[in-house]
């Protein structure tokens, strides 16, 4: 049964702090997906991999965010320093190559900065 | 700009009955695909339904279905015989006919009464 894994599942850690969250996509899915969701702006685009290469990160806050896939079996997304506004649920997705355009979600990291 | 607006927070059905949750899109594009996820109280993000906008049947899986309204840019989930598992935050999500933009729905929170 094949999953995205996300690491960790919960993170708490003091403002100014750097954070690292990790995705495993689908093996074989050539497409990488960063969302955030909170309860005031619901689910954000921060990023977007295909192939490995960033197409799009208009979304994130280049200043303090950045995301990487190192390799097709990982992708990272850091923010350093760390705020207690990016308090929120980080969601890794992939998706296949093809036309099929779908979606495959891991569990999320909640992340809380205090 | 593309947006998706669910105006329903909040949705309530008896047990085996049938909802219909709504969502409307903005887009310039005439092709494009159309989701509806589901968000369990696990967080885990399901896929629930897909529709391609090239096509004029409606998708339908098993107990849930849709009706996609091309000209009016609607595009309602039906869940028929609701089922106690249905509850969740379900999302509707549009996707540009290149994969590079996807955007999200606020999210419509369905209970299912027993």
């Amino acid at each position: 049964d094949a999953r995205v894994t996300q690491t960790p599942r919960h993170k708490v850690t003091e403002m100014g702090q750097e954070v690292t969250m990790r995705c495993q996509p689908i093996l074989g899915h050539n497409t990488v997906f960063w969302y955030r969701q909170t309860m005031m702006q619901g689910l954000e685009l921060l990023a977007y991999f295909r192939n490995r290469a960033p197409l799009d990160d208009s979304g994130m806050p280049k200043d303090r965010f950045s995301a990487e896939m190192p390799d097709a079996t990982l992708a990272t997304l850091k923010i350093q320093p760390s705020e207690p506004r990016d308090s929120a649920v980080y969601f890794c997705a992939s998706g296949p190559q093809g036309c099929s355009y779908e979606q495959y979600f891991g569990p999320g990291t909640r992340l809380t900065v205090t | 700009a593309q947006t998706v607006t669910q105006s329903q927070p909040e949705m309530s059905v008896q047990e085996a009955e049938t909802v219909t949750l709504s969502c409307t899109y903005d887009t310039s594009e005439s092709d494009y695909y159309l989701f509806w996820y589901k968000q369990p109280p696990s967080r885990q993000m399901i896929l629930v339904i897909r529709q391609e906008a090239y096509k004029q049947q409606n998708a339908t899986e098993n107990r849930f279905s849709v009706n996609f309204q091309k000209a009016a840019k609607s595009f309602s989930l039906k869940i028929s015989d609701s089922q106690l598992g249905d509850a969740a935050m379900y999302f509707c999500a549009y996707r540009s006919s290149d994969g590079n933009q996807f955007y999200f729905g606020t999210g419509t929170s369905l209970t299912v009464i027993p």
